[in-house]
C-alpha cells in the first residue's frame, strides 16, 4: 500500500511568488494535516483537515491556506512567498480526527527554498 | 499551548552503548508520539503511548511514558549505525486539539561504527 505522498519532492521559488504544494493521504484515510518544519526545529502545525472541513489553524499568517478534495487529498498554498518560509513542508495522514491518539503518518516532505 | 522540552539536544554514542533520550511536557500528555527522522526526509512513526506507565518496545526501541502523563522516555539497546537519526517526540493537544501534534525540538543521534 501507497503511504502519504507529497509532490513536489523539492522547489525553488522566489521572493512574492505563489506555491502550491500537493499531499495524497493514505488509502481510507479522511484526515490530512500540513506541518512546517525549519531547519534544526521540530514541525510546527499549520493547518488540519477532516472530511473537507478546516478542523484546526496553527500560528500561521493569512498567506497561508489549504484545501481539501473529495479524494482526500490536499493543497498547501503560500502566497507573497517570504525567505522565512523556506523550510520543509510535511504532510501527515490520519483515519479520523477527534479521537484521542489517532496515529499519524508522515510523508517524506516538500523541501522549499525561497530566494 | 504545550511545549515539549527534548534532552539531550545531540547525542554521540559508540555502536553497540545503551542511551536515552527525554521528552518533557509543560502539560499532561493525552497521547505522546516518537519518530525518527533522517536528515531532510519525512518522519518515521516509532511508537505511540497513551497510558500513564505505559511501557511499549519494537526491535531495540523502548519507550515509557511516566505516570503523571508529562515525561516520556525513548531508551535504545545495543546502538547500531542504523538508529543515527533526528528522534522527534510530539503531544496530541487533546479536547478539541484532538490530531493537533506539537513537537520537541528534536535530538541528533549519531552513532559511531
Amino acid at each position: 500500500d501507497a503511504g502519504v505522498t507529497q509532490s513536489p519532492t523539492h522547489l525553488i521559488k522566489t521572493r512574492g511568488q505563489h506555491v502550491t504544494l500537493r499531499c495524497s493521504p493514505i488509502s481510507g484515510h479522511k484526515s490530512v494535516s500540513w506541518y512546517q518544519q525549519v531547519l534544526g526545529q521540530g514541525p510546527q502545525f499549520i493547518f488540519q483537515y477532516y472530511e473537507k472541513e478546516e478542523r484546526g489553524r496553527g500560528n500561521f499568517p493569512d498567506r497561508f491556506s489549504a484545501r481539501q478534495f473529495p479524494n482526500y487529498s490536499s493543497e498547501l498554498n503560500v502566497n507573497a512567498l517570504l525567505l522565512g518560509d523556506s523550510a520543509l513542508y510535511l504532510c501527515a495522514s490520519s483515519a479520523v480526527v477527534g479521537l484521542a491518539n489517532t496515529e499519524a503518518f508522515f510523508g517524506q516532505g516538500t523541501r522549499l527554498t525561497v530566494v | 499551548s504545550q511545549e515539549l522540552e527534548q534532552s539531550p539536544q545531540s547525542l554521540i554514542v559508540q555502536e553497540g552503548k545503551n542511551l536515552t533520550i527525554n521528552c518533557t511536557s509543560s502539560k499532561t500528555l493525552y497521547g505522546l508520539y516518537w519518530y525518527k527522522q533522517k536528515y531532510g526526509e519525512g518522519l518515521i512513526f516509532l511508537m505511540m503511548l497513551q497510558k500513564g506507565g505505559e511501557e511499549k518496545s519494537h526491535e531495540k526501541i523502548t519507550a515509557k511514558l511516566d505516570e503523571k502523563k508529562q515525561q516520556s522516555s525513548l531508551h535504545i539497546t545495543a546502538s547500531q549505525p542504523s538508529h543515527a537519526g533526528i528522534y522527534l517526540c510530539g503531544a496530541d493537544e487533546g479536547g478539541t486539539s484532538y490530531g493537533k501534534l506539537t513537537f520537541g525540538q528534536g535530538t541528533i543521534l549519531t552513532v559511531h561504527p
